[in-house]
């Protein structure tokens, strides 16, 4: 299986900061890498598909990057409804993985 | 609008069984792939099981392979997760999810909002 690592686990920040994540698969996956978002007690949701797509409707302020086997995910300018967690998942492979997640609380 | 809308979910014996289900609307079922998605209280995403539109595919994690198995009624816009053997770590929110193409590698860009499954003596 592939193993995505995901870091850092937690990070605290304030409304209007950039913040980065970070996500390495154990082996390439090409682009096949997508970010979530998930506030507690809901479904996660899909911001960021392959990579760099944002998806239909998520705001332009949240972008996603790179590919092989190191890939990166930026919020710029936090906002208030952004404190959640945040999920990379690799589909290049069956079974699909999920790193280990990101908690983004406000400092 | 797509909606997902899970059922099935409980309290079962270490050892026990439970199916859940998975109701599917707003959307032309029969061409995505669909997979459940687990998280255990405090813990992170799991992917469990996905199937392919047409249902001839299926894969699994390895923490359930042989014990889940995984089926879809296209006629009724519905698919399935028959739990056997269940364990104690198996105690999660299980959230079913829609792929966004018809193969079982597909990632999810839908999902329903979770069925708490508990096993415990």
């Amino acid at each position: 299986d592939i193993q995505m690592t995901q870091s850092p686990s937690s990070l605290s920040a304030s409304v209007g900061d950039r913040i980065t994540i970070s996500c390495q698969a154990s082996q390439d996956i090409s682009t096949n890498l997508n970010w979530f978002q998930q506030k507690p007690g809901k479904a996660p949701k899909l911001l960021v598909y392959d990579s760099s797509n944002l998806e239909t409707g998520v705001p332009s302020r949240f972008t996603g990057s790179g590919s092989g086997t190191d890939f990166t995910f930026t919020i710029n300018s936090l906002q208030p409804e952004d404190f959640a967690t945040y999920y990379c998942q690799q589909h290049d492979n069956l079974p699909l993985t999920f790193g280990g997640g990101t908690k983004v609380d406000i400092k | 609008e797509v909606q997902l809308l899970e059922s099935g979910g409980g309290l079962a014996q270490p050892g026990g069984s439970l199916r859940l289900s998975c109701a599917a609307s707003g959307f032309s079922f029969s061409i995505y792939a669909m997979s459940w998605v687990r998280q255990g209280p405090g813990k992170g995403l799991e992917w469990v099981s996905g199937i392919s539109a047409n249902g001839d595919s299926t894969s699994y994690a390895n923490s359930v392979k042989g014990r889940f198995t995984i089926s879809r009624d296209n006629s009724n816009s519905t698919f399935y997760l028959q739990m056997n053997s269940l364990r104690v770590e198996d105690t999660a929110t299980y959230y079913c999810a829609k792929g966004y193409c018809g193969d079982t590698s597909c990632s999810s860009d839908s999902w329903g909002q979770g069925t708490l499954v508990i096993v415990s003596s």
